[in-house]
């Protein structure tokens, strides 16, 4: 059965301190591995990757996937307050492109 | 461009009620989706659509109906309502099929409470 298991569920952090967020996944053939950020609303758009090692950067956040070990990780450096939320991570697979999603990483970033 | 738009953005129903959850989108994607995110379980596809005429069930379809009779609209319909189906539901939209390589765009979702 496809799975998509993010760790860990959830993180307190401080202002200025750098986060990891852990994505593994277990799917048959494999598509893109996508992160989304959630915060009151509706999921946003962060990343998607395809390929194995090169990484996506955008101001403090990046991710990097690694196909071999089939794990994606989502850095934050320098967080922010405004960084709460929780991080979603799903993974495309299947002949039919199906996405599946992981539960999620709840980050708290306190002042 | 609005992006995707759902409404209403609260509803209470009782038991047995029915009631449709609208879903338009502007930005020309093929492919439509309705979610329903509990505590605990994540994102659970409910049902999509590939086109115009085209839909699928997803991994919850039960007590659902879709319809998809143009790009832009993708109601999705409760017939009788039940608690069980107390939940946050988001529409989703992409250019091409999840997971090939178009990311999804999501409403701004719509907190069910059935009573």
């Amino acid at each position: 059965e496809d799975k998509v298991v993010q760790s860990p569920l959830s993180l307190v952090v401080h202002e200025g301190d750098t986060v990891t967020l852990n994505c593994s996944y277990e799917v048959t053939n494999f598509r893109s591995l996508l992160w989304y950020k959630q915060e009151k609303k509706a999921p946003t758009f962060l990343f998607m990757l395809t390929s194995s090692g090169i990484e996506k950067k955008s101001g403090r956040l990046s991710s990097i996937l690694d196909k071999k070990e089939l794990f994606s990780i989502l850095n934050i450096t320098a967080t922010q307050t405004g960084d709460s939320a929780v991080y979603l991570c799903a993974v495309g697979a299947g002949n039919n492109r199906k996405l599946i999603w992981g539960l999620g990483t709840s980050l708290a970033v306190n002042p | 461009n609005a992006g995707v738009t759902q409404t209403p953005k609260f509803q209470v129903l009782k038991t047995g009620q029915s009631m449709t959850l609208q879903c338009a989108q502007d930005m020309n994607h093929e492919y439509m989706s309705w979610y329903r995110q509990d505590p605990g379980m994540g994102l659970r596809l409910i049902h999509y659509s590939v086109g115009a005429g085209i839909t699928d069930q997803g991994e919850v379809p039960n007590g659902y109906n879709v319809s998809r009779s143009t790009t832009e609209d993708f109601p999705l319909r409760l017939l009788s309502a039940a608690p069980s189906q107390t939940s946050v539901y988001f529409c989703a939209s992409s250019r091409l099929q999840t997971g090939s390589g178009s990311p999804l765009h999501f409403g701004n979702g719509t907190r069910l409470t059935v009573t």
